[in-house]
């Protein structure tokens, strides 16, 4: 089955430089890598993905990029505010497997004023 | 997006007993999926819930511990049976219906066994 493997596990900045969290996946099947926001106490919650057919997207200051060839995925965060403190998750999805989500182990994200 | 209901949101059960957890989705939804997240950890799926048949179960979890149900394209339930402390953690829901909207998740269930 599929296996991703996300680092760091855990990130500290400092408010306002930028953050970035790397990870990469086994099956080459693979067509679909959400990123999702973990707060303590609450549920993952969606906040960029990207699809095979595109190499990067972006969202005002999140942005995911994808190399395929390498099979790996990067999250970027820039500007960081303390409120982006929190764990994120990647992980990869392959409609051939049924569809469902295999995460990465998490990075805890500290960023301090 | 989709809205899943989940309950309990969490629940205290003596060993041995099992532990029923229920996800009502808004909307008709395709794939529901169960998993798992011990203190700490990542996201482990236990199984996808098949709509009209039985779940189909990942490497490790076996339906006799993790029985599901998938009456109708908007519920499922998970029932942790003969509970040990071991099974102590929280359990999601999730839910997709086409890859253009990615996958939403329940509030999860905090279980403790005693």
């Amino acid at each position: 089955g599929e296996n991703v493997e996300q680092h760091p596990s855990t990130l500290s900045v400092q408010e306002g430089d930028s953050a970035v969290i790397k990870c990469t996946y086994s099956d080459s099947a693979s067509n679909y890598f959400p990123w999702y926001k973990q707060e303590l106490g609450k549920r993952p919650q969606l906040i960029i993905d990207i699809r095979s057919n595109v190499g990067e997207k972006k969202d005002q200051r999140i942005a995911v990029t994808l190399n395929k060839t390498a099979k790996h995925f990067s999250l970027h965060i820039t500007e960081t505010q303390p409120e982006d403190s929190a764990v994120y998750f990647c992980a990869a999805s392959d409609s051939n497997s049924g569809y469902a989500l295999n995460f990465g182990k998490g990075t805890s994200l500290l960023v301090t004023p | 997006s989709a809205v899943i209901s989940q309950k309990p949101s969490r629940d205290i059960c003596q060993r041995g007993t099992s532990l029923t957890i229920q996800c009502q989705v808004d909307s008709q939804v395709t794939m529901m999926f169960w998993y798992r997240q011990q203190p700490g950890q990542s996201l482990t799926l236990i199984a996808t819930a098949n709509q009209g048949s039985e779940a189909t179960y990942e490497s490790g979890f076996v339906i006799d511990k993790f029985p599901i149900s998938r009456p109708n394209l908007t519920f499922s339930t998970l029932t942790v049976s003969n509970l040990s402390p071991e099974d102590s953690s929280i359990y999601l829901c999730s839910e997709t219906d086409s890859k253009s909207r990615g996958y939403t998740f329940g509030s999860g269930t905090r279980l403790t066994v005693v």
